[in-house]
C-alpha cells in the first residue's frame, strides 16, 4: 500500500511569489492535515480537511490556504511568500477524524524562499 | 490549551545503553499521547500511541512508553539502543472529543537522540 505522497519534494521560490504543494493520502484515507516544520517554531498544525471540508485551522495568516478534492487529494497554497515561510511542509493522512486513528505522514515538501 | 514539554533537546548515549526521553503534557481535558520519530530528511513515523487501557505501551523498534496520569508524563524508553536509533523524537497529544479537532496533533519541541559507539 503506497504511503502519503507529497510533491514536489524540493522547491525554491522568490519572495512575493505563491506556491502550491500537493498531497496524495493513503488509499482509503479521507482526512488530510498539513503541518509546518521550522527550526525556530517546530512542528505546527496548519489545517485539516475531511470530505472536502476544512475541519480545523491553526494560527496561520490567511496567506496559507488549502483544499481537498473529492478523491481526498489535497493541496495547500501560500501566497505572497515571505522569507519566514521557508520550512518543511508535512502532509498527513488518516482514515477518519476520530482522535484514535493513526496519523501517517509523508516525507514532506522542502520550501526555500529567497 | 494543551502543551507538550520535552525538556531535553539533545540526549547523547552509547550504543547498547538504555535511554529515556522525557515528555510532559499539560491539559485540563483528556488527551491521547503519541511518540513520533523523524530520521534526517524524512517525514514522521509513528513509534507508539496511548489511547486508553494499559499504561505501558509497546511500539516499534523495541521502544516503549509509560503513561503516568498523576505526573502528566509519557516518557519513552528503550533498554538497549542502536546506532540506527539516532534521530529526532517528538512527543505529541490530541485532545479527546474536541469537535473538529480529531487529527490536530500538538507537538513538543523534539529531542535529538545521538547514539555513539
Amino acid at each position: 500500500k503506497a504511503g502519503v505522497t507529497q510533491t514536489p519534494r524540493y522547491l525554491i521560490k522568490t519572495r512575493g511569489q505563491q506556491v502550491t504543494l500537493s498531497c496524495s493520502p493513503i488509499s482509503g484515507h479521507r482526512s488530510v492535515s498539513w503541518y509546518q516544520q521550522t527550526p525556530g517554531q517546530g512542528l505546527q498544525f496548519l489545517f485539516e480537511y475531511f470530505s472536502e471540508t476544512q475541519r480545523n485551522k491553526g494560527n496561520f495568516p490567511g496567506r496559507f490556504s488549502g483544499r481537498q478534492f473529492s478523491n481526498s487529494r489535497s493541496e495547500m497554497n501560500v501566497s505572497t511568500l515571505e522569507l519566514g515561510d521557508s520550512a518543511l511542509y508535512l502532509c498527513a493522512s488518516s482514515p477518519g477524524t476520530g482522535a484514535g486513528n493513526t496519523i501517517y505522514f509523508g516525507e514532506g515538501s522542502w520550501l526555500t524562499v529567497v | 490549551a494543551q502543551s507538550v514539554t520535552q525538556l531535553d533537546s539533545q540526549v547523547p548515549v552509547f550504543e547498547e545503553a538504555p535511554v529515556e526521553l522525557r515528555c510532559n503534557y499539560s491539559s485540563s481535558v483528556s488527551v491521547y499521547l503519541f511518540w513520533y520519530v523523524q530520521y534526517p530528511n524524512q517525514g514522521l513515523q509513528l513509534l507508539l500511541k496511548y489511547l486508553s487501557g494499559s499504561t505501558l505501551v509497546k511500539g516499534i523498534n523495541g521502544f516503549e512508553a509509560e503513561f503516568n496520569k498523576s505526573q502528566t508524563s509519557f516518557h519513552l524508553r528503550k533498554p538497549s539502543v542502536h546506532i540506527s536509533d539516532t534521530a529526532e523524537y517528538f512527543c505529541a497529544v490530541i485532545i479527546v472529543g474536541l469537535t473538529g479537532g480529531g487529527n490536530k496533533l500538538t507537538f513538543g519541541t523534539g529531542t535529538q537522540l545521538k547514539v555513539e559507539l
